[in-house]
């Protein structure tokens, strides 16, 4: 199993460029989740998938737009980046069943905005 | 206020030392997991607690739900145990959303 992976692994754009971050698990979760985590800031959700074909909303969705392809991959896309989306971005997928409730992290993806 | 508060915010600590990291919540949960991330490096999850201790080599950790309190033990710590920890608690029928508390950055010096 390779976990939940994603890519880039960094990435740098200017204001107003697009680009999508792309995660995938193997582990066959239901949930997926796109994070970002700031200095001093602990992580905020930006998207959900409880399941393939629904997304939600997080705290902190402006900007962004996701999209759940299957069960595997969850991709979260800026249309037009930002200066302040500057930040670390984590994937994570859920697994909840029979008294085991685990998160899997992804390793990031470190975008930095000019 | 978060609904999730760590404390402390920063600890240094010298090697061999026990160390206790707490978190304590506003709402009720139906999980809590405590996370570790080292400095530039991805995040692992260390614990998924919903009830009493778990264990795992030198990692504690344990939980009251009345007083809706959770710690982090480790003892004998050591320079590699040195990252920050986090704290995230799940909502019952949340679609396991997690809110995540600010980390507590342990610096281990040998």
């Amino acid at each position: 199993n390779a976990g939940v992976t994603q890519t880039p692994k960094f990435q740098v754009l200017k204001t107003g460029q697009s680009m999508t971050l792309q995660c995938a698990q193997d582990m066959n979760h239901n949930s997926m989740y796109w994070y970002r985590q700031d200095p001093g800031m602990g992580l905020r959700l930006i998207y959900y998938s409880a399941s393939e074909g629904t997304t939600d909303k997080g705290e902190v969705p402006n900007g962004y737009n996701v999209s759940r392809l299957n069960k595997r991959e969850f991709s979260l896309r800026l249309e037009s980046a930002a200066p302040s989306q500057t930040s670390v971005y984590f994937c994570a997928s859920h697994f909840n069943r029979a008294g085991l409730d685990e998160q899997y992290f992804g390793p990031g993806t470190r975008l930095t905005v000019t | 206020k978060n609904e999730v508060e760590q404390s402390p915010q920063n600890l240094t600590a010298q090697e061999g030392e026990f160390i206790t990291i707490n978190c304590s919540y506003s709402v009720g949960i139906s999980a809590l997991h405590w996370l570790q991330q080292h400095p530039g490096g991805g995040i692992v999850s260390l614990f998924m607690l919903s009830s009493g201790k778990k264990k795992h080599g030198r990692l504690i950790a344990t939980i009251n739900i009345q007083e809706k309190h959770s710690s982090l033990h480790i003892t004998a710590s050591h320079p590699r145990d040195s990252a920050v920890y986090i704290c995230a608690v799940n909502l019952p029928g949340n679609a396991g959303k997690s809110t995540f508390g600010d980390g507590t950055t342990l610096t281990v010096k040998p």
